[in-house]
C-alpha cells in the first residue's frame, strides 16, 4: 500500500538557520504530493503541493520538489523564524478507485525555533 | 469564510462509555472527512462522505464506530463502547471536491479514554 516515510523528530533550530526536513514515499501509479503543517491548537494547513514529477510547490519561504527518481519530496526554507515552529506534515494523494483520492500522511516532524 | 468547526473541543471519558463528535464543514463543501490522529502518528482516514453518502469507510472500526450525515451538512462520529486506544484527536476535514489537496481541516477533538 501507500505510505509515506519522514524525518523523525524533534528538529531544533535557531533562528535563521537553514532547515530540511526529509520525505520519502511509496506509491503506485504517480500519486500527487503535500506539505501539511499543524501550529499548536490549531487544525492542519496545507502548506504546500506537487502534482507531477520535477515541480516545485513553494509558499511562506518553504520549497519542496518532486522528485520521481528518488520518490522524495523534501522541505527545505532558507532562513527559519520563531513563528516557523510548528508540527510539519508530509502526505501523498493517489486515486484509491473511481475518482475517490485518499490522502496518506506520514508521523509528523515537529520543529522547534529558538530566538 | 467560515471554517470547519468541531465541537467539543475535548472529552474525557471512561473505557466502555460512548461519545459522539460533531462536525460543521465549510458552507458548500459537498465532502468531508473523518480522520484518527493517535499522538505521534499522523492523520489516518476513517470515513469519507461525498454529499450524505460514504466513498470510503475501510478503515472505520465498524464494530464500535458509526458516521452518519443525514443532510449532507454538518456530520456526527460516535464510538460505542470506547476502549483505551481510542485515546486521540479525531479530525474533520472538508473540501468542494474529490480532488483530496482541498482539504480545509478543523481544531480537532482531544478525546481521553481512562
Amino acid at each position: 500500500g501507500d505510505s509515506v516515510t519522514q524525518m523523525e523528530g524533534p528538529v531544533t533550530l535557531s533562528e535563521e538557520a537553514f532547515l530540511t526536513i526529509n520525505c520519502t514515499y511509496t506509491a503506485t501509479g504517480y500519486p500527487s504530493l503535500f506539505w501539511y503543517v499543524q501550529y499548536p491548537g490549531e487544525g492542519l494547513q496545507l502548506l504546500l503541493k506537487a502534482t507531477k514529477a520535477d515541480d516545485k510547490g513553494s509558499n511562506k519561504g518553504f520549497e519542496a520538489t518532486y522528485r520521481k527518481e528518488t520518490t522524495s519530496f523534501h522541505l527545505e526554507k532558507g532562513s527559519v523564524q520563531v513563528s516557523d515552529s510548528a508540527v510539519y506534515f508530509c502526505a501523498l494523494s493517489a486515486n484509491s478507485g473511481g475518482s475517490n483520492y485518499k490522502l496518506t500522511f506520514g508521523k509528523g516532524t515537529l520543529l522547534t525555533v529558538n530566538p | 469564510e467560515a471554517g470547519v468547526a468541531q465541537s467539543p473541543r475535548y472529552k474525557i471519558i471512561e473505557k466502555r462509555q460512548s461519545v459522539a463528535f460533531w462536525c460543521n464543514p465549510i458552507s458548500g463543501h459537498a465532502t468531508l472527512y473523518w480522520y484518527q490522529q493517535i499522538l505521534g502518528q499522523g492523520p489516518k482516514l476513517l470515513i469519507q462522505f461525498q454529499n450524505n453518502g460514504v466513498v470510503d469507510d475501510s478503515q472505520l472500526p465498524k464494530d464500535r464506530f458509526s458516521a452518519e450525515r443525514l443532510k449532507g451538512v454538518d456530520s456526527t462520529l460516535k464510538i460505542q463502547p470506547a476502549k483505551l486506544e481510542d485515546s486521540a484527536v479525531y479530525l474533520c476535514a472538508s473540501s468542494s471536491g474529490t480532488i483530496s489537496y482541498e482539504q480545509y481541516f478543523g481544531p480537532g477533538t482531544r478525546l481521553t479514554v481512562t
